[in-house]
């Protein structure tokens, strides 16, 4: 059992450019979420999903773009990279309801806007 | 509006001192989900407990005990007999049950445990 797997675990961009920080989970959590945790602060929230075809803004979501296709996958879209951008990236599931709505986290991706 | 208050940004204390970690929520959901997790230094994220709203019990675990008043939407969270290893930071988390369903989180307090 995998968990929640997030890819890729590093990465350094240049400014303007675009990519893609995958997650996949497979616990068949309805929920998925994707935060981000600037040096020495707490975790912000940017887009999360309650289902497949779903989503929906958080706290800062100005300059990502989300889709979720299949239960499984959630990913984030950086278009035009800014040094604003840099962070490290926490991907995490959880069900909606009864025993398991805590979040699993992924392991993080260290992005590095240069 | 969902908030999580973590008062505390930093916490210092001697091995074997008693610690209590403060969490104050804002919610108007009545059904809602509260959650503390661990930040060591490696940098993953540790789920450490959950309660939903109907359930103020308090609960110990081991070292670790957590204070549930719904009255004064506080969720505070004490570890007795602190050791180096709960050196970390620890998150406190509020997720509503109905439509508001993000999961939001306090902004954290550093726990320094000197030996």
């Amino acid at each position: 059992n995998a968990g929640v797997t997030q890819t890729p675990k590093f990465r350094i961009l240049k400014i303007g450019q675009s990519m893609t920080l995958q997650c996949a989970q497979d616990m068949n959590h309805n929920y998925m979420y994707w935060y981000r945790q600037d040096p020495g602060m707490g975790l912000k929230l940017i887009y999360y999903s309650v289902g497949a075809g779903i989503t929906d803004k958080g706290e800062v979501p100005n300059g990502y773009n989300v889709s979720r296709s299949t239960t499984e996958d959630f990913p984030l879209r950086l278009e035009l990279a800014a040094p604003s951008q840099t962070s490290v990236y926490f991907c995490a599931s959880s069900y909606d309801r009864g025993q398991g709505t805590e979040a699993f986290f992924g392991q993080g991706t260290r992005l590095t806007v240069v | 509006a969902q908030k999580v208050t973590q008062a505390q940004t930093e916490i210092s204390v001697v091995e074997k001192e008693d610690v209590t970690l403060d969490c104050v929520y804002e919610t108007r959901d009545t059904t809602y989900y509260l959650f503390w997790y661990k930040q060591p230094p490696s940098g993953e994220l540790v789920f450490l407990i959950r309660r939903n709203s109907f359930d103020e019990q308090n609960e110990i675990s081991g070292r670790y005990s957590w204070n549930f008043q719904k009255s004064t939407s506080s969720f505070n969270f004490t570890i007795t007999a602190s050791q180096v290893v709960d050196s970390a930071v620890y998150f406190c988390a509020l997720r509503g049950g109905g439509a508001t369903n993000k999961l939001i989180f306090g902004t954290g307090t550093l726990l320094a445990v000197q030996p």
